[in-house]
């Protein structure tokens, strides 16, 4: 099955700064990665998504990249706010109806 | 929200017991899932749903059943509950509408302690 790994299991930044989430993933089939974002108590909610016939993505001051021969996709996170404080997942997936496999989660921590 | 409920929201039992939770949606999505969540493991799927009576297991089925007698109601059944079953657990459902019918959305969560 899918093995998705996910680097750095923690990330400090300061407020304003850039924070990069990158996950790996080994099965060349999976085609859609999504990134939740979960704050402490709550669920994950989805806060992005690439699809494999796109390289980036972006929505304000979030973007992702997909670099499919490497096999690994990356979340930037610019001019960061201390509300970005969360624990951030990657998953990846075959496509509709089949199962999301998890990175291990990134706990962000926004310094003000 | 996608019209996720589950519940109980919370529940202690013993070890040995059987337990059931119920995720409830709204809005006649055909696919379901039950996800675990443990520290350092992240989400794991249990069992999932693609349509009445039809389900299939995941990467940690054991211990655990499902059944699904109609769209709205996905049940993960831990016949006899084990401390290791202590864990938060999350419906999550793929949405009806196409344009996004390959992502999840997921339920609140319930937290499910094991003594």
């Amino acid at each position: 099955g899918e093995n998705v790994e996910q680097h750095p299991s923690t990330l400090s930044v300061q407020e304003g700064d850039s924070a990069v989430i990158k996950c790996t993933y080994s099965d060349s089939a999976s085609n859609y990665f999504p990134w939740y974002k979960q704050e402490l108590g709550k669920r994950p909610q989805l806060i992005i998504d690439i699809r494999s016939n796109v390289g980036e993505k972006k929505d304000q001051r979030i973007a992702v990249t997909l670099n499919k021969t490497a096999k690994h996709f990356s979340l930037h996170i610019t001019e960061t706010q201390p509300e970005d404080s969360a624990v951030y997942f990657c998953a990846a997936s075959i496509g509709t109806g089949n199962q999301f496999y998890f990175g291990t989660g990134t706990s962000l921590t926004v310094i003000p | 929200d996608a019209g996720i409920t589950q519940s109980p929201r919370h529940k202690v039992t013993e070890t040995g017991t059987p337990v059931t939770l119920r995720c409830h949606q709204t809005e006649n999505h055909r696919y379901m899932y039950w996800y675990r969540q443990d520290p350092g493991h992240g989400l794991r799927l249990i069992h999932y749903s693609y349509g009445v009576k039809d389900t299939d297991k995941g990467e940690v089925s054991d211990g655990y059943s499902v059944s699904r007698s109609k769209t709205e109601d996905f049940l993960l059944t831990l016949e006899s509950a084990t401390s290791s079953q202590t864990s938060v657990y999350f419906c999550a459902i793929s949405p009806a509408w196409d344009r996004d019918a390959d992502t999840q959305y997921f339920g609140p969560g319930t937290r499910l302690t094991v003594l």
